[in-house]
């Protein structure tokens, strides 16, 4: 019974490059979130999604980042030309459920580094 | 708005010696509350959560924990450490999906 799968587990890109970060929840998981951790900071809520839905975005920078979670697929969170600053570590997380009654389960992260 | 704060940055601790690690928060309504664990290099592990109720929370890896509205905290604890503990700790808070975490506290075990 496989958690919450990240790939990739580290990515390294250019300045300017784009980078995709993948997420497939867990099996019976149908809501999916993005957080971000930036060095010795807790996680910030980004984006909340369903499939083919974005229901809460609130936390995504306005420029460059979009998530999607197609129908078929796992979860896409896209950066586009990346800067220094976007150099964190990425966690999703799926529920099954989006209430606070629902804990989220959470992978193991992919750490961008933007050189 | 809601927040979390962890007062400790790092902690150590000895092999056997209790642990206890703070968090207040700051939250409108009945909070939801959590502990996550992250060992290095892995994602947030749940320790336990509150919702209502019993304000002492059981959670696995023998850690517990206490809400006290009074005081707007929900401390973790263990009462013997085991190096396997040393990792960083992460305070929650929830609202409808959203978690808003603490900056964490590392804690070292030392023999």
């Amino acid at each position: 019974n496989a958690g919450v799968m990240q790939n990739p587990r580290h990515l390294v890109r250019r300045r300017g490059q784009e980078a995709r970060l993948r997420c497939s929840p867990m099996k019976g998981h149908s809501h999916v979130y993005w957080y971000r951790q930036l060095p010795e900071e807790g996680l910030k809520f980004m984006v909340y999604l369903q499939k083919e839905n974005i229901i809460d975005e609130s936390g995504m920078p306005k420029e460059r980042f979009s998530a999607e979670f197609p129908k078929e697929g796992p979860s896409i969170l896209r950066i586009q030309q990346v800067v220094r600053g976007d150099s964190a570590a990425y966690f999703c997380a799926s529920s099954p459920e989006g209430t606070d009654n629902s804990p989220l389960h959470f992978g193991n992260g992919t750490r961008l580094t933007v050189t | 708005a809601q927040s979390v704060t962890q007062p400790d940055i790092h902690i150590t601790v000895s092999e056997g010696a209790s642990l206890e690690l703070r968090c207040n928060y700051s939250y409108g309504a009945t909070p939801y509350l959590f502990w996550y664990v992250q060992s290095p290099g892995q994602g947030l592990q749940l320790l336990l959560k509150y919702f209502s109720g019993d304000t002492l929370v059981q959670g696995i890896k023998g850690f517990e924990a206490e809400f006290k509205r009074s005081q707007s905290s929900f401390n973790l604890r263990k009462p013997s450490v085991h190096w396997s503990d040393a990792a960083e700790y992460f305070c929650a808070v929830g609202a409808d999906y959203k978690l808003s975490f603490g900056a964490g506290t590392t804690v070292t075990v030392r023999a």
